[in-house]
This record gives structure tokens, C-alpha cells and sequence, in this order.
């Protein structure tokens, strides 16, 4: 299986601020990454997929990048609606394996 | 607009069997997408049980061994989930989800459903 090793586990920003989430691979996924913002007591929601495509209808305040093992997430000018978990996700094939999770939480 | 509903028991017993159904609207099941469920313990993360494609095609994560099956009833538009030999390990909240292919990210996703296992 691959693993998937988000940092950090948790962070404290405030509005406005610019957050990154790293998500490594235990080996390459050939950008088959993608990252999900998940709210409590609510299902996980698509952000981004093959690292860097754009979930339509999610704001461009949020990038991916990365290639090989190594991925990030962005988040440009953290809003209050930003605030959750993130967690990235491998799709290169099964079984697909989810990273442990970031809470991004208010500073 | 698609839409997945996930039901079943909420309650379970250790080793039985848990069963869960995921109902799709808004889109049909025979269609070229896969059809997942995945899972949340309280306050961990998610891990994928596995997926069916065209009422035929099953991968299932080795983890959960030869416990899980996912099957699809086309008459319903619905899929379901059953996993044998429950333990309290497997509390979760239980999440069905849609994929365009088996490399593709789950687009889709029901509101989820907690089991919890206990006697």
C-alpha cells in the first residue's frame, strides 16, 4: 500500500493569512493527488484533483502543486469559511489511501 | 444534481454483520462510474473499504481481508455494503462516494451514516 504523510497535523492561522499543507507519498503517484476540506459532521469535499486541477465551483484561493512524492496545498488569504481538515488522497490504485489529516484551526 | 443517501442499521452487534445501502439520485448506477464506500471512525480519518464498477467489477482494500462485500441493485439504483465479523474497531461513520474511473478522486459523496458496534 502507499502511505500518505500529511504535515502538519493541526495549525493555527487567522484570516487572511496564507496556509500550506504538505502531503507526502511513500512512493510516486505520478500527480494522482488529490485534496478534500472536510467540516465536522459533514462528508469530505473535492478541492483539487491531479494536484493541481480546480474542483469546479471551489474558490481559486486554493492551489495544488507537487509532482513525484511531494504535494502541497495552498490556501491564499485564509477565510473564515476555511477553517477544517483537509486531507489528502492517492488515486494511483488501490487501495486508495488517504493522508491522516491537517486541521487548520483559528488562531 | 447527483445525490447519494446512505441507510442502514446504527446499531450493530459484535460479529455480526454490518449492512448498509447507498441510494443514488440523479444519476444512474448502470453509468460508467465507480461506486465507493469509505469510512471515518469518530475523530480519526478515512480509510477506503472498496468499489464496484458496472454491477461486476469489486476491489476491495486488503486491510478489511475477505470481510467486505459490495454488490449493486440496479432495479433500485442503489449499492450496498455489508462487512462480517464486527468489532468495536469498526465504529465508524460510513460514507458511499462516486468516481469517474478507479484513478479518479470521489466527486461525489453521502451525507454518511454512524454504526456503531456494541452488544
Amino acid at each position: 500500500d502507499i502511505q500518505m504523510t500529511q504535515s502538519p497535523s493541526s495549525l493555527s492561522a487567522a484570516v487572511g493569512d496564507r496556509v500550506t499543507i504538505t502531503c507526502r507519498a511513500s512512493q510516486t503517484i505520478n500527480n494522482y493527488l488529490s485534496w478534500y476540506q472536510q467540516k465536522p459532521g459533514k462528508a469530505p469535499k473535492l478541492l483539487i484533483f491531479a494536484a493541481s486541477t480546480l474542483q469546479s465551483g471551489v474558490p481559486s484561493r486554493f492551489t495544488g502543486s507537487g509532482s513525484g512524492t511531494d504535494y502541497t496545498l495552498t490556501i491564499n488569504s485564509l477565510q473564515p469559511e476555511d477553517f477544517a481538515t483537509y486531507y489528502c488522497q492517492h488515486n494511483y490504485y488501490t487501495p486508495r489511501t488517504f493522508g491522516q489529516g491537517t486541521k487548520v484551526e483559528v488562531k | 444534481q447527483v445525490q447519494l443517501q446512505e441507510s442502514g442499521p446504527g446499531l450493530v452487534k459484535p460479529s455480526e454483520t454490518l449492512s448498509l445501502t447507498c441510494t443514488i439520485s440523479g444519476h444512474s448506477i448502470s453509468s460508467d462510474y465507480y461506486w465507493d464506500w469509505i469510512r471515518q471512525p469518530p475523530g480519526k480519518g478515512l480509510e477506503w473499504m472498496g468499489a464496484i464498477y458496472h454491477s461486476a467489477t469489486t476491489y476491495y482494500n486488503p486491510s478489511l481481508k475477505s470481510r467486505v462485500t459490495i454488490s449493486v441493485d440496479t432495479s433500485k439504483n442503489q449499492f450496498s455494503l455489508k462487512l462480517n465479523s464486527v468489532t468495536a474497531a469498526d465504529t465508524a461513520v460510513y460514507y458511499c462516494a462516486r468516481a469517474s474511473s478507479i484513478m479518479a478522486p470521489f466527486d461525489y459523496w453521502g451525507q454518511g451514516t454512524l454504526v456503531t458496534v456494541s452488544s
